[in-house]
């Protein structure tokens, strides 16, 4: 079952714009990650934050995790073409994650 | 390291037919875990694997999805008897430890006609 919920679901920006994408989730959690598809491709992992971190950064990606209203954050910074994907919101229980429907992000040049 | 290894890439079958899916997944890596995606469903985990140990197979849909893990360097995922309503893309992944990063397959787009 999803867990995760991602808004918007797309979403199309400039190359060199910032992109933001959020994802609200239902239960607690041990630690949310966030996840990059390109089309006809697996999943590629971006950054973990744990239930007690509020903001983690990955060259030009920033997560924000807030617990107490259950959402989170992915904020690409400078878009690329190459950031043309999918993005999905994970959160995990021990082992299980639990997917979002994503938001599709297009990069126009 | 190759990543984790899926195969076939591709699969069309008919209805009724044997589907079998494989994969290895990275070297050192104790957990892995068989998910399905689609459309209408999104991401799914079917089964999870902690050294080669099935731990959690309540995503398995029905009788007809089995997998196995006779060692740590291989998996399969058989669906015997397919149906249209199987058809999807099936990752692979694997992990060090099962609750940290998840490293995806480039997964096995399963057509059943």
């Amino acid at each position: 079952s999803q867990q995760g919920e991602e808004d918007p679901q797309a979403l199309s920006i400039q190359e060199g714009e910032n992109a933001t994408m959020n994802c609200s989730y239902k239960t607690s959690i041990n630690n949310l990650q966030w996840y990059r598809q390109n089309s006809g491709r697996g999943l590629v992992h971006l950054i973990l934050i744990r239930s007690n971190e509020r903001e983690k950064h990955s060259g030009r990606l920033r997560v924000t995790l807030d617990t107490s209203k259950k959402s989170s954050s992915l904020l690409i910074t400078a878009s690329r073409a190459a950031d043309t994907a999918s993005y999905f919101c994970a959160t995990d229980n021990d082992y299980k994650l639990s997917f979002g429907a994503g938001t599709t992000v297009t990069v126009r040049a | 390291d190759a990543g984790v290894i899926q195969s076939p890439r591709h699969e069309v079958t008919e209805m009724g037919q044997e589907v079998t899916l494989r994969c290895k997944p990275i070297s050192g890596h104790n957990s892995l875990f068989w998910y399905r995606q689609t459309m209408m469903r999104g991401l799914e985990l079917l089964i999870y694997f902690n050294n080669n140990v099935p731990i959690d197979d309540s995503g398995m849909p029905e009788d007809r999805f089995s997998a196995k893990m006779p060692n740590a360097s291989f998996s399969t995922l058989k669906i015997q008897p397919s149906e249209p309503r199987d058809s999807a893309v099936y990752f692979c992944a694997s992990s060090h430890t099962g609750v940290d990063e998840q490293f995806f397959g480039p997964g096995t787009r399963l057509t059943v006609l």
